[in-house]
């Protein structure tokens, strides 16, 4: 799977979009974007996924740039709740291969919602 | 819907013991992976099951074992407990195989 590099950390005032950036330069065309974010001890909460078109859902908005190699999740109206560590992973869904079926998680982002 | 459950949710043993770790996937999903979470060492990926099936492993060693029953759910075992063993132990499940994976809470584990 390709490697992705994410901020270590951002701040956001509550109420205002919070914008994550995740680079990943290598990904190659059977790979999707997946967000996933965790709040302090517990399991990780899925967020929204890609391939190369923009998604967006109840949680929140992905906007994969046309060349792919970066993307950004965008929190509309961040609250306080939304404080929590963001992981950005670029996972394959082709067969076989010592990286099926799993997610490689980096260090993430810890976004900071400040009221 | 339920959400994937681990039991327990609070573990504390001491080295040298054996533990098992219980999943229990959603509804109908037949995919389940266990993953480790040790302090300052990130999110591992321990193991994959499938159909009753072993998929995938990450590099961890042989005392770290598992099984999916019949029902979905599954188990995981760890022999012989080392401190370093300490960690939030994070269960997640896919509809299918390429699919998209739901986290449980964890079961957080002391090894002293």
């Amino acid at each position: 799977d390709a490697k992705t590099t994410q901020p270590p950390s951002m701040d956001c005032a509550e109420g205002r979009a919070a914008n994550l950036p995740c680079n990943h330069s290598t990904i190659s065309g059977n790979e999707y974007v997946y967000w996933y974010r965790q709040i302090h001890s517990q399991g990780p909460q899925y967020i929204i996924h890609g391939l190369k078109n923009n998604e967006t859902n109840e949680m929140a908005s992905l906007i994969i740039t046309e060349d792919r190699k970066s993307s950004t999740l965008i929190l509309p109206h961040a609250t306080l709740r939304d404080t929590a560590v963001y992981y950005c992973i670029v996972r394959a869904w082709g067969l076989g291969g010592t990286s099926y079926g799993k997610l490689t998680f980096g260090q993430g982002t810890i976004l900071t919602v400040h009221p | 819907e339920a959400g994937v459950t681990q039991s327990p949710t609070h573990l504390i043993k001491t080295r040298g013991q054996q533990v098992t770790l219980r999943c229990s996937p959603i509804s109908g999903h037949t995919s389940v992976y266990w993953y480790q979470q040790a302090l300052g060492l990130g999110l591992q990926f321990l193991l994959w099951y499938d159909e009753g099936e072993e998929r995938n492993r990450g590099n961890f060693p042989p005392r770290f074992s598992g099984r999916q029953f019949p029902n979905y759910s599954s188990e995981l075992n760890v022999n012989a407990l080392e401190l370093e063993d300490s960690a939030l132990y994070l269960c997640a499940s896919s509809l299918d195989r390429a699919e998209t994976q739901y986290f449980g809470p964890g079961t957080r584990l002391l090894v002293l």
